[in-house]
């Protein structure tokens, strides 16, 4: 049974760049969240993914774009980026619509902007 | 939106005592899933329990879901059980449909010497 999947595992990018940072979900499972987590503390919900939509987006601005695939996949972008960006990413996903709400996460990818 | 505190912040321990993790929420909710961050930022989950009592080994959890609480218990503490302990809850929409967004709190930092 594969877990959740997260690529690539470290990042460095300059400030001002694009970066892509690709997830698979847990087998069976068609709902991909994305998190950020700054040094020192609990990760914060970005954005989620159902359907290929967007359903819910947490307090982050419009450079953080994402992308659902046909096979539940998911991508996240984050243009023109700031040293405050540094940060692991982390991806959770789920099954929807069968009333358990138990999520998963990959292993995250460490983000540095210089 | 709905708020979530973790006591303590900071615990250190010696490799065989007992400790208790408390997580309050400040609204319902239909998840709560306690994690352990390992070094590495792997979010490895501990337990699924939007209410009632599990047990997983050493690991035990509660919660008092009327009460907004909910309570992790280490029972004979090891090295390896040292690391950052995550509450995180998740709480249907306006429209009834939960598709995913975990609010967490900011976690316990777990010290076990030998």
């Amino acid at each position: 049974d594969a877990g959740v999947t997260q690529s690539p595992t470290h990042l460095i990018k300059t400030r001002g760049q694009q970066v892509t940072l690709r997830c698979s979900p847990k087998s069976g499972h068609d709902t991909v969240s994305w998190y950020q987590q700054a040094l020192g503390q609990g990760p914060q919900f970005i954005f989620q993914y159902y359907e290929e939509e967007e359903r819910q987006r947490g307090n982050f601005p419009d450079r953080f774009s994402g992308h659902q695939f046909p096979n539940y996949s998911s991508e996240l972008n984050v243009n023109a980026l700031l040293l405050g960006d540094s940060a692991l990413y982390l991806c959770a996903s789920r099954l929807l619509g069968d009333g358990y709400y138990e999520q998963y996460f990959g292993p995250g990818t460490r983000l540095t902007v210089t | 939106g709905i708020q979530v505190e973790q006591s303590p912040p900071d615990l250190i321990l010696q490799e065989g005592a007992n400790s208790t993790l408390r997580c309050n929420f400040s609204d319902s909710v239909n998840n709560l899933q306690w994690f352990h961050q390992n070094p590495w930022g792997q979010l490895i989950n501990l337990f699924y329990i939007p209410s009632g009592t599990k047990q997983n080994g050493r690991l035990s959890a509660t919660t008092v879901a009327t009460e907004r609480y909910s309570l992790l218990y280490i029972s004979s503490s090891q090295t390896t059980d040292s690391g950052v302990y995550f509450c995180a809850v998740g709480s249907a929409n306006a429209g009834g449909t939960s598709y995913g967004k975990l609010t967490f709190g900011q976690g316990t930092i777990l010290t076990v010497h030998p």
